[in-house]
């Protein structure tokens, strides 16, 4: 089966623009969806892109998804970083069995 | 609006079972999946399974086969996950998670189940 690896943490500055990536380790990255969650501290995960670069109804557009065949990965894109963006960020995407599997999440510090 | 809401905060002994409740509201019960997930303290999201509330089938992620039941209830709308023989690194908040439709996105959570196992 594959694993999503994600960057450990990155840190940016407010107002610019920071992209995280999660690479799928094995199978192609495009097989199925990619969906990035948004977690801060003390609270459930939200959604923040689903189907790889769909935002759900009052995500600000500041957030965009993507995914690059090449490099087999998805991206979270954020750009005009508030300080309140400041938390963990995990991809999810399926196997061919149906079962979920996300990445191990990136702490996003806006400094 | 579209509620789940879980049982409160639970301590159990290494070796003992823990039943997690998730009670939806707001949407129809048997027309979406719901997911588990655990996250261990200062850890990562980690995916458990899934059930159908409208069959009962359930996916387990295999590293929890055997040692996890899910349930449910359509009477009262409530999801059940049951975790069997804890261990001291079963200690996580547990989360359930509504999935909006087959192999697409978790759009509502639970606000969390802490389960301490301790002796």
């Amino acid at each position: 089966n594959f694993m999503l690896t994600q960057p450990h943490s990155v840190s940016e500055s407010p107002g610019k623009t920071v992209t995280i990536s999660c690479t799928r380790t094995s199978g192609t990255i495009a097989s199925n969806y990619v969906q990035w969650y948004q977690q801060r501290p003390g609270s459930s995960p939200t959604t923040v892109i689903y189907e790889d670069n769909q935002r759900p109804s009052g995500v600000p557009d500041r957030f965009s998804g993507s995914i690059d065949s090449s490099s087999n990965s998805a991206s979270l894109t954020i750009s005009g970083l508030k300080t309140e963006d400041e938390a963990d960020y995990y991809c999810q995407s399926y196997d061919s069995s149906s079962s979920a599997v996300f990445g191990g999440g990136t702490q996003l510090t806006v400094l | 609006q579209v509620q789940l809401v879980q049982s409160g905060a639970e301590v159990k002994k290494p070796g003992a079972s823990v039943k997690v409740s998730c009670k939806a509201s707001g949407y129809t019960f048997t027309g979406n999946y719901m997911h588990w997930v655990r996250q261990a303290p200062g850890q990562g999201l980690e995916w458990m399974g899934w059930i159908n509330p409208n069959s009962g089938g359930t996916k387990y992620a295999q590293k929890f086969q055997g040692r996890v039941t899910m349930t449910r209830d359509t009477s009262i709308s409530t999801a059940y996950m049951e975790l069997s023989g804890l261990r001291s690194d079963d200690m996580a908040v547990y989360y359930c998670a509504r999935v909006r439709g087959w192999l697409q996105f978790l759009d509502y959570w639970g606000q969390g189940t802490l389960v301490t196992v301790s002796s």
